[in-house]
């Protein structure tokens, strides 16, 4: 049973620049959540994906975006990246409804170092 | 609105010693609590959740943790603390209903053991 992956695990890019991180769901989950984690600290709610539409969003700039596809799998945009933007991307995903819900499980992490 | 409080940013135990790691949470709503631990450049991995049901729940690796309404807290408990318990530990907490709910994570607490 594939866990959550994501891609690429590690990313260097300049102020200024784009980039698309993408996170593939646990089999059988169709949530995707995005968590931005900034050294030293715990995560950080981005926002959150299910059914296509994004269902919550956190404090977060609209620089931040993201996507799903039918296949559950998702994608996070970053555009205009600063230095602040530097941190791990963690991926979660779970299953809607019912308590299982509430259970995130995570994939290893998306490093990205903007220079 | 929810929030997490890991009292101490850095715990140290000698091996086979009790490890006791803080959680205090504030929820408008009723919550659900979560534990993650996560290894160095890694994600995180879930070590064990209370969903009301019992309160005193038991996780991976001999980790468990009591959830205490009157007190808001939730603190991570094992008896004997092995070299490879090492890691960074967060508390989190989500809302108990809804289809999904975000996660608030605290600031994490370094773990250290000594031999």
């Amino acid at each position: 049973d594939a866990g959550v992956t994501q891609s690429p695990t590690h990313l260097i890019k300049t102020r200024g620049q784009q980039v698309t991180l993408r996170c593939s769901p646990k089999s059988g989950h169709d949530t995707v959540s995005w968590y931005q984690q900034a050294l030293g600290q715990g995560p950080q709610f981005i926002f959150q994906y299910y059914e296509e539409e994004e269902r919550q969003r956190g404090n977060f700039p609209d620089r931040f975006s993201g996507h799903q596809f039918p296949n559950y799998s998702s994608e996070l945009n970053v555009n205009a990246l600063l230095l602040g933007d530097s941190a791990l991307y963690l991926c979660a995903s779970s299953l809607a409804g019912s308590d299982r819900g509430k259970t995130q499980y995570f994939g290893p992490g998306t490093r990205l170092l903007v220079l | 609105a929810q929030s997490v409080t890991q009292l101490g940013s850095h715990v140290s135990v000698s091996e086979g010693a009790l490890v006791l790691l803080r959680c205090n949470y504030s929820s408008s709503v009723p919550p659900y609590l979560f534990w993650y631990v996560q290894y160095p450049n890694q994600g995180l991995q879930l070590l064990l959740k209370y969903t009301s049901a019992a309160t005193l729940v038991k996780g991976i690796n001999g980790f468990e943790a009591e959830f205490k309404k009157s007190e808001t807290s939730f603190h991570l408990t094992k008896p004997s603390a092995h070299m490879s318990d090492a890691a960074e530990y967060f508390c989190a907490v989500s809302a108990s209903f809804g289809a999904n709910s975000k996660l608030t994570f605290g600031k994490g607490i370094t773990l250290s053991v000594r031999p």
